[in-house]
């Protein structure tokens, strides 16, 4: 089946540094998604990307879906506490409505 | 606007109960709607979808089911829970192909 490689796993970084983290796939996606998690909650979903290449913001992160179509990054800018929690990417197929997800980036800041 | 709600938040059964866990939607038709497994620290894995009424695809082999009554209702069941079963468990919506998909609250179970 297919498998979403996510690195890193986790990430210790400081307030104010910017934070980098991929997704590869062995398999071709037409949909890349960029999720985070609290503890105790469900996923909220952060950016979606429909189009190889495309580039997309949403505030301080960025997101792009690579050329490829088999790997996807995010970037946080000037990290706050607020962004504590666990990323997650996620590829969607055209032919199926299910998604696949990555194993998790879990992201840690100290003040 | 559309909401998904989940329920109960937690639950602790014991091993060898039944489990009826209940998934709704709002604001939208025909979603599709999937039930997700979250276990501690790792990522999610997909046990069940369903892009209609009475129409169940299941990903893995388990000992759950999952049924779909009604266009906006998702159940997630099973006769005797075992211990593996404990986990946080996820509906999600979306609408179409290729299109992002929606989470609800969760739920955490534990089977003791």
């Amino acid at each position: 089946g297919q498998q979403l490689n996510q690195s890193p796993q986790s990430m210790f970084i400081q307030e104010g540094e910017d934070v980098s983290m991929n997704c590869t796939s062995s398999s071709i996606f037409n949909t890349w998604l960029w999720y985070k998690q609290d503890p105790g909650e469900g996923p909220v979903l952060l950016i979606a990307l429909y189009k190889a290449g495309e580039l997309t913001s949403n505030g301080r992160l960025t997101a792009q879906f690579g050329i490829t179509r088999k790997d996807s990054f995010l970037n946080i800018s000037a990290s706050i506490p607020s962004d504590v929690g666990i990323y997650f990417c996620a590829g969607l197929t055209g032919t199926a409505s299910k998604l696949t997800f990555g194993t998790g980036t879990r992201l840690q800041v100290t003040l | 606007s559309q909401t998904i709600h989940q329920w109960p938040a937690t639950l602790v059964q014991p091993v060898g109960s039944p489990l009826s866990l209940e998934c709704t939607v709002e604001g939208t038709s025909n979603p599709n709607l999937y039930w997700y497994r979250q276990a501690a620290g790792r990522g999610l894995q997909l046990l069940f979808y369903s892009v209609g009424i009475g129409q169940i695809s299941s990903e893995v082999p388990q000992n759950l089911s999952a049924s779909r009554p009604q266009d906006r209702q998702f159940i997630l069941s099973s006769k005797k829970l075992l211990l593996s079963d404990s986990g946080f468990y996820l509906c999600a919506w979306s609408v179409g192909t290729g299109f992002e998909a929606f989470f609800g609250q969760g739920t955490r179970l534990t089977v003791v």
